[in-house]
């Protein structure tokens, strides 16, 4: 089966500043998905990045980024220019064809 | 297009009681995900159902069951409720043809409290 996992349960970043918050998974399958998806304070979850695990380049949205290491099972998610409204908790998920598994969480909060 | 809309978005319920909790998709959508989500399990997998049929099941117990109409909306139910039902229940939806290598849409949540 497999597993995601998220070793950072609380993390914080000062306003304008970079952070990355880090992602391990482990699976015997070839073809699937990795997901970072985001849900604020009782808003909901969102996608933030997605990669696919056959592309080598690393997925980019804006100020949002992946590191996507493969041989090593992990998928990091940096957020430069960290905004205010970035506070949420920051879910990893692993998509295959017929698995979805999801990461503790990270919560994640930018101050001013 | 209209996003995913969860019914109610507040429950309370006591100990024994039954409950129904209703999703309805983006348009085009024939996939749907339930997911529970507490502080001390973090996200579990429910259920997904994708044209009127169950795909994919999670490890919960009988109590928890659910069905798909032919519109495509979900519902979810759970029978003789106990404590630790209470929880955020998440629905999601997706196009449906690849599984879960694509994108999932979330809901707002139902957050159930069973007293």
């Amino acid at each position: 089966a497999q597993t995601v996992t998220q070793s950072q349960p609380e993390m914080s970043v000062q306003e304008a500043e970079t952070v990355t918050l880090s992602c391990t998974y482990d699976t015997s399958e070839s073809n699937y998905y990795l997901f970072w998806y985001k849900q604020p304070p009782s808003r909901q979850m969102i996608l933030v990045i997605r990669q696919e695990a056959y592309k080598q380049q690393n997925a980019t949205e804006n100020r949002f980024s992946v590191n996507f290491q493969k041989a090593a099972k992990s998928f990091s998610l940096k957020i430069s220019d960290s905004q205010l409204g970035d506070t949420a908790m920051y879910f990893c998920a692993f998509g295959s064809r017929d698995d979805m598994r999801f990461g503790a969480g990270t919560r994640l909060t930018v101050k001013p | 297009k209209a996003g995913v809309t969860q019914t109610p978005r507040y429950l309370i319920k006591t100990r024994g009681q039954q409950v129904t909790l209703s999703c309805s998709p983006i348009s085009g959508h024939r996939s749907v995900s339930w997911y529970q989500q507490t502080p001390g399990q973090g996200l579990q997998f429910l259920f997904e159902y994708f044209s009127e049929t169950q795909r994919n099941k999670g490890n919960f117990p009988g109590r928890f069951s659910g069905r798909q109409f032919s519109n495509s909306r979900s519902e979810m139910n759970v029978s003789t409720l106990e404590l630790g039902d209470s929880a955020l229940y998440l629905c999601a939806s997706s196009l449906g043809s690849g599984g879960y290598q694509e994108t999932q849409y979330f809901g707002p949540g139902t957050r159930l409290l069973v007293l």
